[in-house]
């Protein structure tokens, strides 16, 4: 079974651009989430999204953006990029089973390291 | 809020050695509990989860955690560290069984094994 795949792996941009990163989750994980990983600030929850619809959401601004389609394929989006959002960007995915309830185990892919001039 | 730290952000034993990582989470018990591993360049790979159906959990390539209410930890530990577990080790916590893959995260302890 293939894994979580992130596209791009590397990507450089400079400030004030904006960035759309990919992610496919595993065959039959209908849960994406985001995390944003920096050494200052380790790994961060930016959100996540099931059947469609943002579930749940961490403290970003609204710069920070994403969506899933029916596919469960995942995009997310930061626009107006600043030097601080030079970072790795996980995705990861989740079986939910019965009722809406995940796992709690994510699955995450090698993520994209966006670099910000 | 719930909180997850780990004590040490690099440890280093000998092959061989065992291996002991720290993680303590905040006072409210939570539903999950996770040990992740990162290797260079990639993303990160479940090595165990406790979900309180037993309190000594094993994971893979030879690790286990145990959780300990009374102490609120779930400390990492193996046997015999092998060249092969260096890498970047992160203890998590999720709030509630349906939290929608939010998972709080400690900083990280980066694991080196000398030959």
């Amino acid at each position: 079974k293939a894994g979580v795949t992130q596209t791009p792996r590397y990507l450089i941009k400079t400030r004030g651009q904006q960035v759309t990163l990919s992610c496919s989750p595993i065959s039959g994980h209908r849960s994406v989430s985001w995390y944003q990983q920096t050494p200052g600030q380790g790994l961060q929850f930016l959100f996540e999204y099931f059947s469609e619809t943002q579930r749940n959401k961490g403290n970003f601004p609204g710069r920070f953006s994403g969506r899933q389609f029916s596919n469960s394929r995942s995009e997310m989006n930061v626009s107006t990029l600043e030097l601080g959002d030079s970072a790795l960007y996980l995705c990861a995915s989740s079986l939910v089973i019965a009722g809406g309830e995940d796992t709690g185990e994510l699955f995450f892919g090698e993520g994209s390291r966006l670099t910000v001039l | 809020a719930q909180s997850v730290t780990q004590l040490g952000s690099h440890v280093s034993v000998s092959e061989g050695a065992l291996v002991l990582l720290r993680c303590n989470y905040s006072s409210s018990v939570p539903p999950y509990l996770f040990w992740y591993v990162q290797y260079p360049n990639q993303g990160l790979q479940l090595l165990l989860k406790y979900t309180s159906a037993a309190t000594l959990v094993k994971g893979i390539n030879g690790f286990e955690a145990e959780f300990k209410k009374s102490e609120t930890s779930f400390h990492l530990t193996k046997p015999s560290a092998h060249m092969s577990d260096a890498a970047e080790y992160f203890c998590a916590v999720s709030l509630t069984y349906n939290q929608g893959g939010k998972l709080i995260f400690g900083q990280g302890t980066e694991l080196s094994v000398k030959p």
